[in-house]
């Protein structure tokens, strides 16, 4: 597709379980990074893939918190035991390697109950 | 470390009324500067962008934002809104190719 592209959008979890968001990026594009925008922490920074080189790690809130990007194309970000402080919308970007624009894809809304 | 101010968390405004949404940065270093905005339920839309050159930056849908370094400020202004441009603002800084974003400015276009 032409751009990013997220799923699911809505996932509803109930606390403990573990949940995986897909992330399928724009084609061509060599960095993609993970993003959680909540009510009371507004827009945060959690992990960035750049080419084959090790991931940016320094955002991500816990050790319950990992991602992996498979043939430096299709991310995945995975919650384990997700907590209901988890609660927030997931927004992937990506970026075309020599740029300075990310572009958004729509998010994955996270609900844990 | 970089951070940015969002000055108001909401601005009110008539259609057809000018707009502007306050957006201040720290860093000690030079800086990429975005500002973003999120329309109800989808992500976030690049407005603009402040790499270098000219301080006077226009981007899409009439927007057009301008660089002060020495009051490191990146306000965002349009002249003339429109009910379409109801939205979320986020104004952005970039070092290491990461974004750190203000907390958002909500603007909310009346007719």
């Amino acid at each position: 597709g032409a751009g990013v592209s997220q799923s699911p959008s809505n996932k509803v979890t109930e606390k403990g379980k573990d949940v995986e968001l897909r992330c399928d990026p724009i084609s061509g594009h060599t960095a993609l990074y993970w993003y959680r925008q909540s009510l009371g922490q507004g827009l945060e920074f959690l992990i960035y893939f750049q080419g084959n080189s090790a991931p940016d790690k320094s955002g991500l809130p816990s050790d319950r918190f990992s991602a992996e990007r498979t043939g430096g194309s299709v991310s995945t970000l995975t919650i384990q035991r997700t907590q209901q402080e988890d609660s927030a919308v997931y927004l992937c970007a990506t970026r075309q390697g020599g740029t300075d624009t990310q572009y958004f894809g729509p998010g994955t809304r996270l609900t844990v109950l | 470390a970089q951070s940015v101010t969002q000055l108001d968390s909401q601005v009110p405004v008539f259609e057809e009324a000018p707009v502007e949404l306050r957006c201040n940065y720290s860093s000690s270093v030079s800086v990429y500067l975005f500002w973003y905005v999120q329309y109800p339920n989808q992500g976030l839309q690049l407005l603009l962008k402040y790499l270098s050159g000219s301080t006077l930056v226009k981007g899409i849908n009439g927007f057009e934002a301008e660089f002060n370094k020495s009051q490191t400020s990146f306000h965002l202004r349009k002249p003339s809104v429109h009910i379409s441009d109801t939205a979320e603002y986020f104004c952005a800084v970039s070092s290491d190719y990461k974004l750190s974003f203000g907390a958002g400015t909500t603007v909310t276009v009346r007719a």
